[in-house]
Parts: C-alpha cells; structure tokens; sequence
C-alpha cells in the first residue's frame, strides 16, 4: 500500500474548538487529498494538493483549511468545529503516472459535540 | 464537470451467487480511467478494479470483472461466486486521464452489498 497514516483515528470535541488532522504518506505521491464521508453522500472533496504549498479548494471547503509544507504531511484544519463537521475524514494519495488510482489512509472519525 | 452514478444505494445476493453494481457516469473526454473501490465494515478504502477507457477489452481480477461499455458510458461490476467477505460498500470513480489537466477522481454515492449466507 501507499503508507498512509491518518491522525488521530478517533477524536472528540466540542463545538467551536479547532481541529487539526495529519496524514502522513511515506510514497512520495505528488497529489494528496481530504475527504469527507457521510452516510448517503459517499465521499466528499474537502481540498487536495498538488505539491508543496499548492492546495486548492473542493465542493465542500467551506470551515476547513489546509497546508501542506512537506510532500509527506497535508493537514486539515476545522477552524472553529461545528456540529455538521462531525464525520469520517479520509486522507488519499495519487502518484502522477498513467492509471494511478488513488490510495486511502484509514479514516479519522471526528465527533463533535 | 464530470458525474457518477450508482443508481442502487443497496443491493443483496446469496452465497456462491453473482452480482452486478451499475455505475454510470458523464463526461466528453475520451481517454480516461474508471476504478471500483470497495470499502468493508473497517472501513479501509480498496481498489478493486480499474479500467482504462481506450482499452475495449474488459478488465478482471479473479472473481470481480467489469462490462465496460463506452458508448453508453456505463461500467457496471460483476462479482462471481460471491462471499461473505465480499460484504461491503463499493464506489465507482472516474478519473481523467493524465495531460487532461485534473487529478481529482470523481466517485459515486456507493452501492451497499448485503450477502446472504
């Protein structure tokens, strides 16, 4: 596999409090990715990255940030967590040649109350 | 922008029977890549499957296998032989092939797949 780690696998918080979530690929894929999965909704785009320092907004952005300093770490940040935000957050990696699917770390699962 | 389709949220098979999973999607590229992801209780993401637009000849991997029809836009999975472990939600994706700008795949809403023993 792509050697993804997410972390943490599962957090808890409260309303109004900021999050940061880490995934860390040893691969040196180029492209990485946020998701978010909510039942009925499959997988969301939250951002993606195409290199270092090179983010760009998906269809569901709003309330999150990103930044990627180092090819291996991409970070998302609940600026001030909500309750809708509460979710499964899924990092993916993606290298740049023909054919490339996506690999997926394991999943963060957030609740926030 | 490109769609996904998976018109069934849940379907159900017996044991050792076959299954098929529609999946549907539009675009006006031409080459491309199509994936099937399967994603069991632990919730890991797994490739399945994937095929390569410019490709006629329909992907397999052992029990899994794909009617890839191009013209229609349709990329249906079929599992043969089906087994508890194959208990699952699976997603379709599409992808635009490289040279054709984005890198972000575009996935469907899953199809459950409930196998009874």
């Amino acid at each position: 596999d792509a050697g993804i780690t997410q972390s943490p696998r599962h957090k808890v918080t409260e309303t109004g409090t900021p999050v940061t979530l880490r995934c860390h690929q040893t691969e040196n894929h180029r492209y990485m990715y946020w998701y978010r999965q909510d039942p009925g909704h499959g997988l969301r785009l939250i951002h993606y990255s195409y290199g270092v320092k090179d983010t760009d907004k998906g269809e569901v952005s709003d309330g999150y940030s990103v930044s990627r300093s180092k090819t291996e770490d991409f970070l998302l940040t609940l600026e001030s967590a909500t309750s809708s935000q509460t979710s499964v957050y899924f990092c993916a990696t993606a290298g740049t040649g023909d054919y490339q699917p996506q690999h997926f770390g394991d999943g963060t699962r957030l609740s926030i109350l | 922008a490109q769609t996904v389709t998976q018109s069934q949220p849940e379907m159900s098979v017996q044991e050792a029977e076959t299954v098929t999973l529609s999946c549907t999607y539009d675009t006006s590229e031409s080459d491309y890549y199509l994936f099937w992801y399967k994603q069991p209780p632990s919730r890991q993401m797994i490739l399945v499957i994937r095929q390569e637009a410019y490709k006629q000849q329909n992907a397999t991997e052992n029990r899994f296998s794909v009617n890839f029809q191009k013209a229609a836009k349709s990329f249906s999975l079929k599992i043969s032989d089906s087994q508890l472990g194959d208990a699952a939600m699976y997603f379709c994706a599409y992808r635009r092939a490289p040279g054709g700008g984005s890198y972000i795949p575009t996935f469907g809403r899953g199809t459950s797949l409930i196998v009874h023993p």
